[in-house]
């Protein structure tokens, strides 16, 4: 079965620190992944996505991740955060681009000033 | 921008009730979902619907549970019975390539 996993609940930055977001898919073939982002009270945005092609992506709000297919992981990255940027991030899989996306437990980011 | 509208934001129901949950997806978009985010915890899929009928349905979603697009542009989320455990933020999403989610429904069932 699908299954995606974030192994940090909780991650504290300072503001302006560089953040490295991790994720860990089990789909053997090529997955699809995607990062989502969900500020308090909010629905769900999308940050970035990888189909194929370049492993490294480029989203929105400075955000890029990373495709490593040998150690099945697609982690986020940004090199200086803003205090904006507390949130809840998740990570998602699918099996083909319109499939039901299967989500890790999500990191919940908090930036000190 | 096309995005993807919930309605309503927040809902408040007595158990046994049945409540209705509706979503606008963006108009050239062919599949629509549902995924639900108990407080605290991850999203989880409840449904997908293509072509007018369930393509693939998780094991949340039991008989109690239905959906519709009744029109050309709303989908519906349908809980017959609802229960204190159905209380959660109810995610709807359509897509092409590329899935993009509604703001949400809070349910809260007292």
């Amino acid at each position: 079965a699908q299954s995606v996993t974030q192994p940090d609940i909780h991650i504290t930055v300072s503001e302006g620190a560089s953040l490295e977001l991790r994720c860990n898919y089990s789909y053997g073939a090529t997955p699809y992944l995607f990062w989502y982002v969900q500020s308090p009270g909010q629905g769900l945005q999308l940050l970035l996505k990888y189909f194929s092609g370049d492993t490294l992506v480029q989203g929105i709000k400075g955000f890029e991740a990373e495709f490593k297919r040998s150690q099945s992981s697609f982690n986020l990255r940004k090199p200086s955060v803003h205090w904006s940027d507390a949130a809840e991030y998740f990570c998602a899989e699918s099996i083909q681009g319109a499939q039901k996306l299967v989500f890790g437990q999500g990191t919940r980011l908090t930036i000190n000033p | 921008e096309p995005e993807v509208t919930q309605t309503p934001s927040h809902q408040v129901t007595q158990m046994g009730q049945e409540v209705i949950l509706r979503c606008v997806p963006i108009s050239n978009h062919l599949y629509f979902y549902w995924y639900r985010q108990i407080l605290g915890q991850k999203v989880e899929f409840l449904v997908s619907f293509y072509n007018n009928e369930i393509s693939e349905k998780s094991e949340i979603f039991d008989d109690q549970f239905s959906v519709e697009r009744p029109d050309g542009s709303n989908f519906t989320l349908k809980i017959r019975s609802t229960k204190l455990e159905d209380s959660a933020m109810y995610f709807c999403a359509s897509s092409g390539t590329e899935q993009f989610f509604g703001p949400g429904t809070r349910l809260t069932v007292l």
